[in-house]
């Protein structure tokens, strides 16, 4: 597509449930990362897929936390057992190749709240 | 750890002013860096890259990177309403690598 997509923009949860967050990045891009932002908080690197190499997991905070990438295209980031301080933007963003020399494009983000 | 550290601001600016943001950095390895301007409720769009010391500049934009300071800054001139945001720093740490570390970003206020 000619943007990153990122589904749903909004999704309210209750503490315990576990939700699944997509993201279809751009078409060609072979590289795809997830970040988090919380209020007031620098963006947070969760997890990184480039192509069909095994993915670098560092930055998931707990084993609640997962993805995966089906194709080499569409990702899912998947946090089970929600807790409130779960609660966060959820950004998207790839680009092309492994190496950042261009920066990312990043999707429109899904807004995560836990009651 | 690596770090990216900017003033969270707010930096408040006359309209048609000068806004000038700073970042520094704390790997003295790193090679690229990065410029992205965040709207309230929006997703970072990126806004200037440099690699080289010295200046860059893009319409309304300069990029200045300072390596041996460990010090990157952006300077908007004539600053518009249209300009306020959030504007994020993020560091590329060596050749290769994939991840970017952002800095929390300096919210920028343009008064008209």
């Amino acid at each position: 597509g000619a943007g990153v997509s990122q589904s749903p923009s909004n999704k309210v949860t209750e503490k315990g449930k576990d939700v699944e967050l997509r993201c279809d990045p751009i078409s060609g891009h072979t590289a795809l990362y997830w970040y988090r932002q919380s209020l007031g908080q620098g963006l947070e690197f969760l997890i990184y897929f480039q192509g069909n190499s095994a993915p670098d997991k560092s930055g998931l905070p707990s084993d609640r936390f997962s993805a995966e990438r089906t194709g080499g295209s569409v990702s899912t980031l998947t946090i089970q057992r929600t807790q409130q301080e779960d609660s966060a933007v959820y950004l998207c963003a790839s680009s092309l190749g492994g190496q950042t020399n261009y920066g990312y494009t990043f999707g429109s983000g899904t807004r995560l709240t836990v009651v | 750890q690596k770090e990216v550290e900017q003033n969270s601001g707010p930096l408040s600016v006359p309209e048609g002013a000068i806004a000038s943001l700073n970042c520094t950095y704390s790997d003295r390895g790193s090679q690229s860096f990065f410029w992205y301007r965040q709207y309230s409720g929006k997703s970072p769009e990126l806004i200037m890259f440099i690699y080289s010391n010295g200046d860059k500049e893009d319409g309304r934009f300069t990029a200045q990177l300072n390596k041996a300071s460990q010090y990157v800054s952006l300077l908007i001139r004539d600053s518009q309403p249209s300009d306020s945001a959030t504007y994020l720093c993020a560091v590329n740490p060596g050749a290769g690598s994939y991840q970017l570390t952002f800095g929390k970003g300096t919210k920028l206020s343009v008064i008209p």
